[in-house]
């Protein structure tokens, strides 16, 4: 069995700030991670993905995530927030393959000018 | 855009019409899925095609049906839906098979039951 939990439903930083989006997994296997980005109204975009070849991911648009065995966490970051940050962001977990993408239920980024 | 186009991107439609939602790929992935995403709630796995068969039915009623004519296109068939159908139902393809495969998604179709 999976599971991931984001633990903040909400989060508001100032532009130009930095910005923490908190997960944390649970996997009967050695797990695939992923970040999602929807902006409004749009599909879901994949920010970047753990592969097991490093435990710091970079991913697009300045994002970036460590994961962390030890704490079961793979939480997302960026040194500086930019307005077009503003969207909601999912952590995602699955085993192998992709038959079973186990979706956490979203961060609402907020940016205040 | 990522490969995955889905029609209509907007859909209005009465609790006794019959629509159908297209999703086509051009990655040239053998899996599909269709996901419901309502306000509030988590993204739900609908359906799930791998090499046109359906492996995953996770409990929709039957006023929904999909449909995987081949490995780039999947519809899924809508009848006498009901106002809480109303949600934005996103597709989506993979690489079945293929370890940290990510899964690549439409923009969606906004459905609203009136």
């Amino acid at each position: 069995a999976q599971s991931v939990t984001q633990l903040d439903s909400h989060v508001s930083v100032s532009e130009g700030t930095p910005v923490l989006l908190r997960c944390n997994y649970s996997s009967s296997y050695s797990p695939s991670l992923f970040w999602y980005v929807q902006h409004p109204n749009k599909g879901l975009q994949l920010l970047l993905k753990y592969t097991s070849a490093a435990t710091l991911v970079k991913g697009i648009n300045g994002f970036e995530a460590e994961f962390k065995k030890s704490e079961t966490s793979f939480h997302l970051t960026k040194p500086s927030a930019h307005m077009s940050d503003a969207a909601e962001y999912f952590c995602v977990v699955s085993g192998f393959g992709n038959e079973k993408l186990t979706f956490g239920t979203g961060t609402r980024l907020t940016i205040i000018p | 855009e990522t490969g995955v186009t889905q029609t209509p991107r907007h859909l209005v439609m009465g609790m006794t019409n019959k629509k159908s939602l297209k999703c086509e790929q051009h990655l040239g992935h053998n899996a599909m899925y269709w996901y419901k995403q309502s306000a509030k709630k988590p993204l739900e796995l609908m359906f799930v095609y791998n090499f046109k068969e359906q492996t995953e039915n996770n409990s929709v009623p039957s006023r929904f049906s999909p449909e995987c004519p081949n490995s780039s296109h999947l519809f899924l068939h809508l009848h006498t839906l009901q106002p809480e159908d109303s949600a934005l139902y996103l597709c989506a393809s993979s690489q079945e098979g293929r370890e940290n495969a990510e899964a690549f998604f439409g923009q969606g179709t906004r459905l609203t039951v009136v």
